[in-house]
């Protein structure tokens, strides 16, 4: 079966430490993105890559980092200078870059 | 810049009765999309339907409408007789400049 998988469901740091969100697609899409929700809001979005080895900064960007050496693969790893890293990260892919996006399960996660 | 607004935080509606989700936008591209999201308990996001801002027909997929209102900058969605599996949250979203921006969401709650 075709999809996107994220890595762990949930996910508890201490204050202070790097942490990275696995987010994996077998859909052959060339596009991915990261996007934070918090609650009661809608979704944000961190960075998005269109390309492998390319990637753009979204509207939240500071705090975090990723990489896409992998058509497959795109992590996201949440800095210490995220302020307030607490919260549900979402994954998406499309075949271009289109509004139709396909969503991972999420990845909760949570500094303490 | 986008942004969506959605003025209903929660609705509670009767089984088999249809509801509208209200959605309105403001952008400043000539060329747009909206498009609608369902997000149950799990997390993962799921796509309903899309509207081009050129298409003359409102989109229908299933029991899922866009009511479009160019004009008044609404892209509302109906759902035809509502079932309990209808519980979830549900995002109003525009494409532009290469990105979705959300709506903070309406919480549906089905009533057996």
């Amino acid at each position: 079966d075709g999809g996107i998988t994220q890595s762990p469901k949930y996910l508890f740091r201490k204050e202070g430490q790097n942490v990275t969100l696995s987010c994996e697609q077998n859909l052959n899409h060339d596009a991915m993105y990261w996007y934070r929700q918090d609650p009661g809001q809608g979704l944000r979005l961190i960075y998005y890559s269109q390309i492998v080895n390319d990637f753009q900064k979204g509207d939240i960007a500071e705090g975090y980092s990723v990489s896409r050496e992998k058509k497959e693969s795109f992590p996201l790893t949440v800095t210490s200078a995220q302020k307030n890293p607490t919260a549900f990260y979402l994954c998406a892919s499309s075949v271009g870059t289109s509004g139709e996006q396909f969503f991972g399960p999420g990845t909760r996660l949570t500094v303490l | 810049a986008q942004k969506i607004t959605q003025t209903q935080p929660g609705m509670f509606v009767q089984e088999k009765e249809a509801v509208t989700l209200d959605c309105t936008y403001d952008t400043s591209d000539q060329s747009y999309g909206l498009f609608w999201y369902k997000q149950p308990s799990s997390g993962e996001m799921i796509f309903l339907i899309y509207q081009g801002s050129y298409d003359e027909q409102n989109a229908t997929e299933g029991r899922y409408s866009l009511n479009f209102q160019k004009a008044r900058k609404s892209a509302n969605l109906v759902i035809s007789a509502s079932q309990l599996g209808d519980s979830a949250m549900y995002f109003c979203a525009n494409f532009g400049n290469e990105k979705l921006t959300f709506g903070t969401g309406t919480r549906l709650t089905i009533i057996p």
